[in-house]
């Protein structure tokens, strides 16, 4: 089936650091993906998605490009904030009409 | 901004104890959703209903039955509770499933079930 791997479970940073979370993933189609910001102490909040090959999607200085062949979709953002302390999840459409598979997450902390 | 209330926020039960889990959207969403969250696993999906009377069986159903009684209510029930089902249990709903267009998810703020 598919499935979505993030690779870094915690990112620890500075502010005004570079950030990169890794996402790749692995369906049959052509999925659209998506990436989905979790603050503490309150459900998942949708950042932004891309549909198609080499689209790039951002919100709040956060962006993704969609690699078909490297199947990944990897969130980056130039230059963090204490503000952006929270948990990333990288997710999919899958085959079904209306089910999202959701990655692992990624927990990121920045330190002021 | 989609408006999706969860009650309670918090539920403690016991093995084998009966446990009804509300989720409430006012945007007349169409989809509605009932994920959990656990560490190392992320969001996985239990039961999922794209209207009222319908349900649709998600990835990890076994132990939960769900209820979707109208276009804003949506259920989540667990008749025999077991201490695995100890977990963050999120609602969502967005305005159509997707097979083509991708839609966005709105989440409720989770309750937290403790089975001991």
């Amino acid at each position: 089936g598919d499935s979505v791997t993030q690779t870094e479970g915690q990112v620890a940073l500075s502010e005004e650091d570079f950030l990169t979370i890794h996402c790749n993933y692995s369906a049959s189609g052509y999925p659209a993906l998506f990436w989905y910001v979790q603050y503490p102490g309150e459900g998942p909040q949708f950042l932004f998605r891309a549909s198609r090959d080499k689209e790039k999607g951002s919100s709040r200085g956060f962006e993704a490009t969609y690699n078909k062949e490297a199947t990944s979709f990897h969130l980056q953002k130039a230059s963090v904030q204490e503000s952006d302390s929270a948990v990333y999840y990288c997710a999919l459409t899958g085959q079904v009409v209306g089910q999202l598979t959701f990655g692992s997450g990624t927990r990121l902390q920045v330190y002021a | 901004e989609a408006a999706v209330t969860q009650s309670p926020r918090n539920k403690v039960t016991v093995t084998g104890g009966n446990v009804t889990l509300s989720c409430r959207q006012t945007n007349s969403h169409n989809y509605m959703y009932w994920y959990r969250q656990d560490t190392g696993h992320g969001l996985r999906l239990i039961h999922y209903s794209y209207g009222a009377g319908n349900l649709q069986i998600g990835d990890v159903p076994d132990g939960y039955k769900a209820t979707r009684t109208t276009q804003e209510d949506f259920f989540l029930l667990l008749e025999l509770a077991s201490p695995s089902q100890t977990s963050l249990y999120f609602c969502a709903s967005s305005p159509k499933g997707w097979g083509g267009g991708a839609e966005t998810l709105y989440f409720g703020s989770g309750t937290r079930l403790t089975v001991l």
